[in-house]
C-alpha cells in the first residue's frame, strides 16, 4: 500500500506569510494526525482527526494554526500568519481504527525566515 | 518535568556490542508503549511496541515495568545500520503519542 504523502517536502517562506501543508493518509485509515518537531526538541502532538472531525486539538500552538480534512481524506494545516517559531519539521501519521500502527509521512521541513 | 524522558546519548559503541536505552514516563494512566527508530531527516518509525511480559524481536528486546513507569530497550550484535535515534513513545489516551527526545546510538566498526 502507498505511505503517508506529505506536501511540500520544504518550505521557505517569510515571517508573516501563510503557508499550508498537505497530508495524504494512507487509504482506509480513519484516523489522521499532525505532528511537529521544533528545532532541538521532542515531537509534539497538534491534533487528530477521524474522519472529518477533529478529535482531538489540544496540541495546536494557537489560533494561526488551521487543520482541515474535508471529507475525510486529505488533510490540510495552514499556517496563517508564520512566525519565526513555527519553523520545524511537521509530521503526518495515520492509523486504522482499533489499531496502535502508526505511520508516518516523511514530513514537511517548514522555515521562517 | 518531561512527560517522557530519555537519555539523550550519544552511545557510541562498536559493531557486535550490546546496548542498552532506559525511558521514564510520568502519566500513571498511559495505555501503550512503543520504541521508535528516527533515522536522521527522515521520519520516525515503528520499532516496536512494549508490553509488561517483556517481548522480543530478533536482536532487539523491550520490557516494560509499570509499577516503575520504566521502559527499555536492548539491543544485542549491534550492526552499523542500527545506528540511528531511538524514541521512547506513550500513548496517553488511546490517540495521541507522547514521544521522549531520543537517544543517540552511533555504532562504529
Amino acid at each position: 500500500e502507498a505511505g503517508v504523502t506529505q506536501f511540500p517536502s520544504h518550505s521557505v517562506i517569510e515571517k508573516g506569510q501563510t503557508v499550508t501543508l498537505r497530508c495524504d493518509p494512507i487509504s482506509g485509515h480513519d484516523n489522521l494526525y499532525w505532528y511537529r518537531r521544533v528545532m532541538g526538541k521532542e515531537i509534539k502532538f497538534l491534533l487528530h482527526f477521524v474522519k472529518e472531525s477533529k478529535q482531538d486539538e489540544s496540541g495546536m500552538p494557537n489560533n494561526r494554526f488551521l487543520a482541515e480534512r474535508t471529507g475525510g481524506t486529505y488533510s490540510t494545516l495552514k499556517v496563517q500568519p508564520a512566525e519565526l517559531e513555527d519553523s520545524g519539521v511537521y509530521f503526518c501519521a495515520s492509523s486504522r481504527t482499533g489499531n496502535y500502527g502508526y505511520t508516518f509521512g516523511s514530513g514537511t521541513r517548514l522555515t521562517v525566515v | 518535568r518531561k512527560e517522557v524522558e530519555q537519555d539523550p546519548g550519544p552511545f557510541n559503541v562498536p559493531e557486535g556490542a550490546t546496548v542498552a536505552f532506559n525511558c521514564t514516563y510520568s502519566n500513571s494512566a498511559s495505555q501503550s508503549f512503543f520504541w521508535y527508530r528516527q533515522d536522521c531527516r527522515k521520519e520516525p518509525k515503528l520499532l516496536m511496541s512494549v508490553y509488561s511480559s517483556g517481548n522480543e524481536d530478533g536482536r532487539f528486546t523491550a520490557q516494560l515495568n509499570r509499577a516503575s513507569q520504566y521502559i527499555s530497550l536492548l539491543i544485542r550484535d549491534s550492526k552499523l545500520s542500527d545506528s540511528a535515534t531511538y524514541l521512547c513513545v506513550v500513548d496517553d489516551n488511546g490517540n495521541k503519542l507522547v514521544f521522549g527526545a531520543g537517544t543517540i546510538l552511533r555504532v562504529k566498526s
